[in-house]
């Protein structure tokens, strides 16, 4: 049980927008900056967004990042088959002094 | 270039002890905060530790009990993860990550390795 709460898949077809939910606590997302991960299939992680929304140099602005109050919000717009990946989000928890991350969001481009 | 690189990963049977490696390169080392994530076959991540940018802190996932340590020298850019009383359940591919930003703690891992496969059986 992941201590922040995503949705394990969304699907959505190409061209199309999809976001991904992240829900936490006040002792995590509620005080914290909230990052986001894409994951392809037998590769490491790649940070997507950080500072709740902000995008590393080469990420592309089809990918955004919100939060608000207790909850993240990762958008993913103009999808291509490219996108399909697994996406984590992810902060610091204030109560149990450690890094949390969701338990992963599948994204399927129909 | 930017880069990290683990090393010693392998096949260990329960109980037993392995210590793994993470080689930085391209960047200055010691003004970043430092983190072990693993990821089990077919699981999600679940981060391990953390390190300061000087060692002075460090911080553990409470699941590992104690038996991981994590360490850091500064002077040969290598982050190390020490792990005692392994059980079956530590099988993952364990990654180090550099934390984004300077002085910050969980705010984003910007560089990850390719991963060190571990498996306890």
């Amino acid at each position: 049980q992941s201590v922040l709460t995503q949705p394990p898949s969304v699907s959505a077809a190409p061209g199309q927008k999809v976001t991904i939910s992240c829900s936490g606590t006040s002792s995590n997302i509620g005080n914290n900056f909230v990052s986001w991960y894409q994951q392809l299939p037998g590769t490491a992680p790649k940070l997507l967004i950080y500072d709740n929304s902000k995008r590393p140099s080469g990420i592309p602005d089809r990918f955004s990042g919100s939060k608000s109050g207790t909850s993240a919000t990762l958008g993913v717009t103009g999808l291509q088959t490219g996108d399909e990946a697994d996406y984590y989000c992810g902060t610091w928890d204030n109560s149990l002094s450690a890094v949390v991350f969701g338990g992963g969001t599948k994204l399927t481009v129909l | 270039q930017l880069q990290l690189v683990e090393s010693g990963g392998g096949v260990v049977q329960p109980g037993r002890s392995l210590r793994l490696s993470c080689a930085a390169s391209g960047f200055i080392f010691s003004n970043y905060v430092m983190h072990w994530v693993r990821q089990a076959p077919g699981k999600g991540l679940e981060w391990v530790a953390l390190i300061s940018y000087d060692g002075s802190n460090k911080y553990y996932a409470d699941s590992l009990q104690g038996r991981f340590t994590i360490s850091r020298d500064n002077s040969k850019t290598t982050v190390h993860l020490q792990m005692n009383s392994l059980r079956v359940e530590d099988t993952a591919l364990y990654f180090c990550a550099r934390e984004a930003k300077v002085g910050t703690t969980g705010d984003g891992f910007d560089i990850w390795g390719q991963g060190t496969r571990v498996t306890v059986s």
